[in-house]
């Protein structure tokens, strides 16, 4: 079976300092990596996406992730956080079996500090 | 274009009553998906139309849960009865096909059983 792990629940970071976010995957077939933010009061809005291709992924408002088969992860990057990325970012996998089925971490919640 | 729209934006009913929730994805778009998002967890995946079928909804608690899209494009899913369990946001997304596409969300219907 599929599974997703964020181990990092909450991440404190000051303004303007890089952060990474982890994220961590097992499947036995191919998959497809997304990673999704959801600012307080509204629905999840994807920041950039992995199907195939290049393994460094660039994304919406400066975030960059990397797919790393041998490690089964794709940990998110932005060298320097603002104010405004304070947010909740969910990681998900989608695996070719049928139906495309999502499969979201328990997500990390992202503060910047002042 | 607009986004992904549901209604309500919030509810509050008691354990045993009934629930609905109304879901208009983005024009063409031929796959939706509502996902149960509880407090502290990522988004699971309740039920996926593709256009007006069903195609996966085996995580759905076919006991009090239910799901239809009418001519494959509004969609509503109700709760009866509802229990404590199931307070939680129920968010609905929609995508072009059931490839893995970036799935677009709504804002959310924040449902709270007492």
């Amino acid at each position: 079976a599929q599974s997703v792990t964020q181990l990092d629940s909450q991440v404190p970071v000051f303004e303007e300092a890089p952060v990474e976010l982890r994220c961590n995957y097992s499947s036995s077939v191919s998959v497809y990596l997304f990673w999704y933010v959801q600012y307080p009061n509204q629905g999840l809005q994807l920041l950039l996406k992995y199907l195939s291709g290049s393994t460094l992924v660039k994304g919406i408002n400066g975030f960059e992730a990397e797919f790393n088969k041998s490690q089964t992860s794709f940990h998110l990057r932005k060298p320097s956080v603002h104010i405004s990325d304070t947010a909740e970012y969910f990681c998900a996998v989608s695996v070719a079996s049928g139906t495309y089925k999502y499969i979201f971490g328990t997500g990390t919640r992202l503060k910047v500090l002042a | 274009e607009a986004g992904v729209a549901q209604s309500p934006r919030y509810k509050i009913i008691e354990k045993r009553q009934s629930v609905a929730f109304w879901c208009n994805p983005i024009s063409g778009h031929a796959t939706l998906y509502w996902y149960q998002q509880i407090l502290g967890q990522g988004p699971k995946l309740l039920i996926q139309f593709q256009n007006n079928g069903v195609v996966d909804d085996s995580q759905l608690p076919k006991d009090r849960f239910s799901a239809e899209r009418l001519k494959g494009v509004d969609s509503t899913l109700k709760i009866q009865p509802a229990k404590l369990e199931d307070s939680a946001v129920y968010l609905c997304a929609s995508s072009l096909a059931a490839r893995p596409e970036t799935q677009y969300f709504g804002p959310g219907t924040r449902l709270l059983v007492l």
